[in-house]
């Protein structure tokens, strides 16, 4: 069976430090990856997704970044996190040409 | 894009009763939509596919109907339980590239 980790769980970071969510999908291969982010009280945002290594596609302009150097594993980033980039993210997976996607557990983000 | 609107009030309904849940959207009927169930601070998780030919689908105490002409679903709890107490999200696929797009997602309450 397909399992998703995600990880950190949480995460408590300054104003302008760095950021590295990672998420990595077992049980599968070639999986199209998105990372989706939701603020408090607010829907779900897809930021990024990615069809094959190397591939991305990025939905809203931001100050986040994704990458891919791995089959299974995608990688949220920033330079420098801003206060607005405090929220709740997703990682999701789906089989490549199926229509359900699968979530994992998700980061929590406080930037202070 | 579209535009994707559910109640966003609480839906608080006594153990045994039927919740219905509205998701209604703007533009174009897509292809196909998915409920997904998400419970606080956990990623959402699939509960049900119906495409635009599908009147209706079922699983086990679930029903959901998708009406292209009023652009809309509904999703029924039968005989509801507080276990079933949580935010029910309708999502929309956006293309190809299995995107989905969320509405903000209705809280259910079941009281016992």
């Amino acid at each position: 069976s397909q399992t998703i980790h995600q990880w950190p769980a949480t995460l408590v970071q300054p104003v302008g430090s760095p950021l590295s969510l990672e998420c990595t999908v077992e049980g599968t291969s070639n999986p199209n990856l998105y990372w989706y982010r939701q603020a408090a009280g607010r829907g779900l945002q897809l930021l990024f997704y990615s069809v094959g290594i190397g591939q991305i596609s990025s939905e809203v302009p931001q100050n986040l970044s994704a990458s891919r150097p791995q089959d299974r594993q995608f990688i949220l980033s920033s330079k420098k996190l801003l206060l607005s980039d405090s929220g709740f993210y997703l990682c999701a997976w789906r089989f490549e040409f199926r229509n359900t996607i699968y979530f994992g557990e998700g980061s929590w983000l406080t930037v202070v | 894009s579209q535009k994707i609107e559910q109640n966003s009030e609480a839906l608080n309904i006594q153990e045994g009763k039927t919740a219905t849940l509205t998701c209604n959207y703007t533009n174009y009927s897509p292809a196909y939509l998915q409920w997904y169930r998400q419970d606080p601070g956990r990623g959402p998780v699939f509960l049900l596919l119906i495409r635009e030919n599908e009147k209706e689908k079922r699983k086990e105490r679930l029903k959901v109907t998708f009406d292209t002409t009023l652009k809309q679903s509904l999703f029924h709890i039968t005989a509801s339980q507080p276990a079933d107490s949580a935010t029910y999200l309708c999502a929309l696929v956006m293309d190809s590239w299995g995107k989905l797009q969320f509405g903000a997602g209705t809280q259910v309450v079941v009281t016992p």
